[in-house]
């Protein structure tokens, strides 16, 4: 069964730094989303994109963040000035087409230091 | 706004019994989608079952099924003959339906079950 894949699964920076997580979403998928897991926490949305543009995003998605499709097959968050309360569970996920079936990565887990 | 409650904060079972977990919500829409996914501790979110508010019909899948009261704003999630492998984080989620029926994939989850089942 296809997979959304993100790497790394465990990304350590120092606070202050740039970061870039990485997903492969599925390959017919024209969806993507962002969601983060602070530990102990609910899951949060974070950002939706199709055809190369945000369509939603949560007020937690400020300025430091931003996210891109590089290509046919990456979607990427960048985080510019990593903060300590940043530290979360990054899911990537993906869907066919504007339907309610969202099929999650395994995470990245981001530690700012 | 759209608030998903689960009140259990943890639950245990043992294997080949059943367990209920139980989910509130509380929204103004009318169209809408609910979702159980399960997260076991590879923290992976897996997708359990889908149930369209539009439906009376509750749905099932497999040893998995929920009992959605629409009118209470309820739906609980019921695993028969609960396996070892079912030991997990539960979350119930909200999605709003868009005009058409369409949903923008902005998923509003509650702060999750964790079920350990026993041999």
């Amino acid at each position: 069964e296809p997979e959304v894949t993100q790497t790394p699964s465990h990304q350590v920076t120092q606070m202050g730094q740039e970061v870039i997580l990485r997903c492969v979403p599925i390959s017919n998928h024209l969806y993507f989303y962002w969601y983060r897991q602070i530990l102990g926490q609910k899951v949060e949305f974070l950002v939706s994109f199709y055809n190369n543009e945000i369509s939603e995003k949560s007020e937690i998605f400020d300025d430091q963040f931003s996210v891109e499709r590089p290509d046919g097959s990456n979607f990427t968050l960048k985080i510019r000035s990593t903060k300590l309360e940043d530290s979360a569970m990054y899911f990537c996920a993906s869907s066919r087409d504007r339907v309610e079936k969202l099929f999650f990565g395994s995470g990245t887990q981001l530690s700012v230091l | 706004a759209q608030t998903v409650t689960q009140s259990q904060p943890e639950m245990s079972v043992q294997e080949a019994e059943t367990v209920t977990l139980s989910c509130t919500y509380d929204t103004s829409e009318s169209n809408y989608y609910l979702f159980w996914y399960k997260q076991p501790p590879s923290r992976q979110m897996i997708l359990v079952i889908r149930q369209e508010a539009y439906k009376q019909q509750n749905a099932t899948e497999n040893r998995f099924s929920v009992n959605f009261q629409k009118a209470a704003k309820s739906f609980s999630l019921k695993i028969s003959d609960s396996q070892l492998g079912d030991t997990a984080m539960y979350f119930c989620a909200f999605m709003k339906a868009g005009a058409g029926g369409t949903s923008y994939g902005k998923l509003t989850f509650g702060q999750g079950t964790i079920l350990t089942v026993h041999p």
